[in-house]
């Protein structure tokens, strides 16, 4: 297994372009998240996925939109990058069932900048 | 409302105990986790704990939770230089949501 694999590690974008971080797992994971991580704000959450074709916002969703089309996938669509969205990316998946619902697994992160 | 404190930056001795606490704001949480993260990389599950029980001891670990203060801590016994990193306390819900608090940054001295 792969794990949880993002796409790209690094980016740089101008203000106003937009792009699609990639965020995939191959374990057949039913839940899947989006976090970026500032400085002395810890890890917050952007927006979530239960299942395919589900997603809900999470506590800082303006500027950011997800779909899931499949299990597998979920990517995150910047739609017209601000300065304030420069951080670090995190995409995190778990399954849903028995015991093994309390491992998340998160991806090796995206640090994005934009100037 | 869903909010998660906890201070910012804790510094011990190698071989003293650590302990890193946890104020949460939502009695509806159903789990309540601590994560580890070491420079540049993501976070590791440490250890977590059902909101129905009130200590959870696993090897240099030991988590309580106080329901009534909606206090969570992490002791580490016997803290060790390779301890030093990111420690997140996070709660989960029952509709798949996990918020994280801000992080305390545990320095340990040699």
């Amino acid at each position: 297994n792969a794990g949880v694999t993002q796409t790209p590690k690094f980016q740089v974008l101008k203000t106003g372009q937009s792009m699609t971080l990639q965020c995939a797992q191959d374990m057949n994971h039913e839940y899947m998240s989006w976090y970026r991580q500032d400085p002395g704000m810890g890890l917050r959450l952007i927006h979530y996925s239960v299942g395919a074709g589900i997603t809900d916002q999470g506590e800082v969703p303006n500027g950011y939109n997800v779909s899931r089309s499949t299990t597998e996938d979920f990517p995150l669509r910047l739609l017209s990058a601000a300065p304030s969205q420069t951080s670090v990316y995190f995409c995190a998946s778990r399954t849903g069932r028995g015991g093994g619902r309390h491992e998340q697994y998160f991806g090796p992160g995206t640090r994005l900048t934009v100037t | 409302g869903e909010d998660v404190e906890q201070s910012l930056f804790l510094s011990v001795r190698e071989g003293d105990s650590s302990v890193i606490n946890c104020t949460y704001t939502d009695s509806s949480s159903t789990y309540l986790y601590w994560y580890k993260q070491e420079p540049g990389a993501g976070l590791q599950l440490l250890t977590y704990i059902f909101s129905n029980m009130d200590m959870k001891q696993d090897q240099r670990l030991t988590v309580l939770l106080n329901k009534k203060d909606k206090h969570l801590s992490l002791r580490i016994a016997d803290t060790q230089t390779g301890d030093s990193a990111i420690y997140f306390c996070a709660e989960s819900y029952n509709t798949g949501k996990l918020i994280f608090g801000q992080g305390t940054t545990l320095q340990v001295k040699p």
